[in-house]
């Protein structure tokens, strides 16, 4: 099955800095790989995903890049704000979002004022 | 946006009892659900996937017999956790994709579940 490896596990940045988180997975025939955010005692919040026919993907102050050759995925957040902090996951599945995902381990992204 | 509502949000009880959780869809039909679970400080495990008037379907290692799901409607799939115990105490979180084509998945809240 699919193996979705994830980091770093701990993130902290000084507010206004730019945040890298990088995911690797094992599954060539996954296409899809959304990015969640999640704060405390709450469910998962997707922010940005994206499916195997682009390379990048843009949404503001966030964005994603695919690497299908070497299996692996980031988010970047730029001018980072004391609301970004929370746990971030990364995942991946074959369907789109009508198969089950197989998350990263999350990281826990804390942001400095 | 595609809401996804759980019920309830947390629950406290004896070991042995069985308590049922709910997974609504609250604007939109939702052929597929999938519940997933999730200890502290640890990321979300699909358990199984929920399909609208047929059969849930397992992961490896997954106790169908104890986790009964029943998606009998286009915006309810339930779960059950049958003789609960200590080691179950988890945080239960479902989700479900928009009937639409590349749509993403939705998730609800959770239910926090203790068992004493």
């Amino acid at each position: 099955g699919e193996n979705v490896e994830q980091h770093p596990s701990t993130l902290s940045v000084q507010e206004g800095d730019s945040a890298v988180i990088k995911c690797t997975y094992s599954d060539s025939a996954s296409n899809y790989f959304p990015w969640y955010k999640q704060e405390l005692g709450k469910g998962p919040q997707l922010i940005i995903d994206i499916r195997s026919n682009v390379g990048e993907k843009k949404d503001q102050r966030i964005a994603v890049t695919l690497n299908k050759t070497a299996k692996h995925f980031s988010l970047h957040i730029t001018e980072t704000q004391p609301e970004d902090s929370a746990v971030y996951f990364c995942a991946a599945s074959r369907g789109g979002g009508a198969d089950g995902l197989t998350f990263g381990k999350g990281t826990h992204l804390i942001i400095q004022p | 946006g595609a809401v996804v509502s759980q019920h309830p949000s947390w629950v406290i009880c004896k070991s042995g009892t069985s308590v049922k959780i709910e997974c609504r869809s609250l604007d939109f039909q939702a052929t597929t659900m999938f519940w997933y679970r999730q200890f502290p400080k640890q990321s979300l495990m699909l358990m199984a996937t929920s399909n609208e008037g047929s059969k849930a379907t397992y992961e490896q290692g997954v106790e169908k017999d104890k986790f009964l799901i029943n998606h009998a409607s286009l915006t309810l799939s339930t779960l059950t956790v049958t003789s609960a115990h200590p080691e179950d105490s988890s945080f239960y979180i479902c989700s479900a994709d928009e009937p639409r084509g590349n749509s993403p998945q939705h998730f609800g809240d959770g239910t926090r579940l203790s068992i004493l």
